[in-house]
């Protein structure tokens, strides 16, 4: 059974402090790790698909990058619109299905 | 970009009436949709996959008498909470996922569902 492990759970910074958000995830054959940002009360948007080791992706203030065990999700010089829970998911070979971790809420004071 | 349409946003109804959610890609042909429940400040839990044409699959634990998914089209799935009643009140999420997953896959806004 796929599983994915994220953290913190919970993250305060402030603007300008830049920091990183781990998840660790086994999966029997990796198609793809997902990247998902959620603001309260909506569905998650996309941000990064990564497929193998020592890929990496960035958008904006956001860079992902890849191992053969986790992720991270680095946050440059973070803005308050940073604000929301980030979610990561891993999608297995078997199925078209994604198992997500439980999000790292991360708060970005002015 | 890909769009999916969910509807409504939210919905109120009595306990042991029914509701149905609707959930439509946009602008691209979605070959599988799935439902998500959501608990405050938890993850996602996967409760079905559905396929254009073809019965749902259900995730172990989910009631498939009770949420009853309707894939009639490539654009168009449908939940329905059958016999609602207070438990069942949660905010529910359906994506798509269309040809490839260089985009991810599309979620829709969510329903927020209570039932008193």
């Amino acid at each position: 059974e796929d599983q994915v492990t994220q953290s913190p759970e919970a993250l305060r910074l402030q603007e300008g402090e830049s920091s990183s958000l781990n998840c660790s995830y086994t999966v029997s054959g990796l198609r793809g790790l997902f990247w998902y940002r959620q603001d309260p009360g909506k569905g998650p948007e996309f941000l990064f698909t990564l497929y193998s080791a020592g890929e990496e992706k960035e958008k904006e203030r956001l860079k992902a990058t890849l191992t053969k065990k986790e992720s991270f999700l680095h946050i440059t010089a973070p803005k308050p619109e940073d604000s929301a829970t980030y979610l990561c998911a891993v999608g297995g070979l078997d199925d078209y299905k994604l198992s997500f971790g439980a999000g790292t809420t991360v708060t970005v004071r002015a | 970009g890909a769009v999916v349409s969910q509807h409504p946003s939210r919905v109120i109804c009595k306990s042991g009436t029914s509701v149905k959610i609707e959930c439509r890609s946009l602008d691209f042909q979605a070959t599988t949709m799935f439902w998500y429940r959501q608990f405050p400040k938890q993850s996602l839990m996967l409760m079905a996959t559905s396929n254009e044409g073809s019965k749902a699959t259900y995730e172990q634990g989910v009631e498939k008498d009770k949420f009853l998914i309707n894939h009639a089209s490539l654009t168009l799935s449908t939940l329905t909470v059958t016999s609602a009643h207070p438990e069942d009140s949660s905010f529910y999420i359906c994506s798509a996922r269309g040809a490839g997953d260089e985009h991810g896959y599309t979620f829709g806004s969510g329903t927020r569902l209570t039932v008193v």
